[in-house]
């Protein structure tokens, strides 16, 4: 199985402030096709999982754009260039690449000074 | 706008078989561009892929999961289900179904997702 990891596992950031997010694989994402099958969601206090981005640097419909991604290969980045009390809650990272199975990174819990 | 809304009991004994369904309405489970997939989070844990499947019943599952787990789908009624086997305690957990983007192509993002249901395993 491809293993996600994430750092930190936790973060706690002033608003207004920006904050990133590191996910490595622990194989390359990028597929045949020329896609790289990796993804980034926000899952808020009692809610589901939400999409934010795919495919490494593109985000979701309706996802603000102080949300970016970057990356490449097995190395990636989410980064929050103002963050906002909305922005609160555990991110994960996600890769498709493999099938089976998809696998998510362990999380990281992000919260407000 | 389509939404995906989880069933099934809340309560499940050991040994026995956990059954949830995941009704899609705002649109067609039949459309060629989705998978339609079964993710699951115990409680204060992270999120585990169960299994995907595709309209037309092609199917792929976690082989971590696979000797317990048979998702299905029905067209007809616009739903597809989970059936778990053998649950232990292990398996008490948040269980989200969602729509998967891929279709005819590689499996991608899970981009819309259901509220999620909680089942505990327990006599």
């Amino acid at each position: 199985d491809i293993v996600m990891t994430q750092t930190p596992l936790s973060l706690s950031v002033t608003p207004g402030q920006p904050a990133s997010i590191s996910c490595k694989s622990s194989q390359s994402l990028l597929h045949s096709d020329g896609k790289t099958y990796l993804y980034w969601y926000l899952q808020k206090p009692g809610q589901p999982p939400q999409l934010l981005i795919y495919e490494v640097s593109n985000r979701f419909s309706g996802v603000p754009d102080r949300f970016s991604g970057s990356g490449s290969g097995t190395d990636f980045t989410l980064k929050i260039s103002r963050v906002e009390a909305e922005d609160v809650g555990v991110y994960y990272c996600m890769q498709s690449i493999q099938l089976p199975p998809f696998t998510f990174g362990p999380g990281t819990k992000v919260d407000i000074k | 706008q389509l939404q995906l809304q989880e069933s099934g009991p809340g309560l499940v004994k050991p040994s026995e078989t956990l059954s949830l369904t995941c009704t899609v309405s705002g649109g067609s489970i039949s459309s060629s561009s989705y998978y339609w997939g079964w993710i699951r989070q115990p409680p204060g844990k992270g999120l585990e892929w169960i299994g995907s499947i595709y309209y037309s019943g092609s199917t792929y599952y976690n082989p971590s999961l696979k000797s317990r787990v048979t998702i299905s789908v029905d067209t007809s009624k616009n739903q597809f289900s989970l059936k778990l086997s053998s649950v232990t305690a292990a398996d008490t957990a948040v269980y989200y179904c969602a729509r998967q983007e891929g279709g005819s192509g590689w499996p991608g993002a899970f981009d819309i997702w259901g509220q999620g249901t909680m089942v505990t395993v327990s006599s």
